[in-house]
């Protein structure tokens, strides 16, 4: 059974840091793209970041480019979220995702989620 | 960035009746690249259909999702209590991979 399980997060104040972690199990997770989806409380679904299987490409949403960087550990079934300079606007709850790249597709579908771990920025 | 605009922004429907959800994005998406999820309070969302119309596993075949260009729709043929829900569609066409607002099915 898939499993994605995520930790590290919390209140923090404005230009504060946080680390996101992502526990994968249940597939085999050197294989697979990942991502991190977020969404602000009584929100919609925003994509923030994903990265390819061995974590030589990453790419972002531009309102997180330059403060926030997607890692992973193969070795661990790990992935991560590092979240710098963060903002108000950045409260949500922050969700771990398997890509899925149907027919070869351009981009990705997310067809396993984590439960979800909530990130407050307030002072 | 495409938009994804969903309407109705609720849906008050009675159980077995069939719901039309509907999702038109900003410019043309090419190669059936549109998906559907559905979320439930508290929980993480659940692909529902990709490819415009294929369903993901175990999702059963009283969802089905058509549409092309810049208009698609999810159908849910006869609702079952279990179905009231938020559902959000997705395209996967053109960095950045954006969602609409959603459309909250809820039981009239």
């Amino acid at each position: 059974e898939v499993q994605l399980v995520e930790s590290g997060g919390g209140l923090v104040q404005p230009g504060g840091s946080l680390r996101l972690s992502c526990a994968a199990s249940g597939f085999t997770f050197s294989s697979y793209w990942m991502s991190w989806v977020r969404q602000a409380p009584g929100k919609g679904l925003e994509w923030v970041a994903h990265i390819n299987e061995d974590g030589g490409e990453k790419y972002y949403v531009d309102s997180v480019k330059g403060r926030f960087t997607i890692s992973r550990d193969n070795a661990k079934n790990s992935l991560y979220l590092q979240m710098n300079s963060l903002r108000a606007e950045d409260t949500a709850v922050y969700y771990c995702a398997r890509d899925f790249f149907p027919g070869y597709s351009y981009g990705p579908v997310f067809d396993y989620w984590g439960q979800g771990i909530l990130v407050t920025v307030s002072s | 960035e495409i938009v994804l605009t969903q309407s109705p922004v609720t849906l008050s429907l009675s159980p077995g009746e069939r719901a039309t959800l509907s999702c038109r994005v900003s410019q043309s998406v090419r190669n059936d690249y549109l998906a559907w999820y559905q979320q439930k309070p508290g929980q993480a969302p659940r692909l529902l259909i990709y490819a415009i119309s294929s369903r993901a596993t175990g999702i059963p075949d009283r969802f089905s999702g058509s549409g092309s260009g810049t208009d698609f729709t999810l159908t849910i043929s006869r609702l079952e209590p279990e179905d009231f829900a938020v559902y959000f569609c997705q395209q996967y066409d053109h960095s950045p991979w954006t969602f609409g607002q959603g459309t909250t099915v809820e039981i009239k």
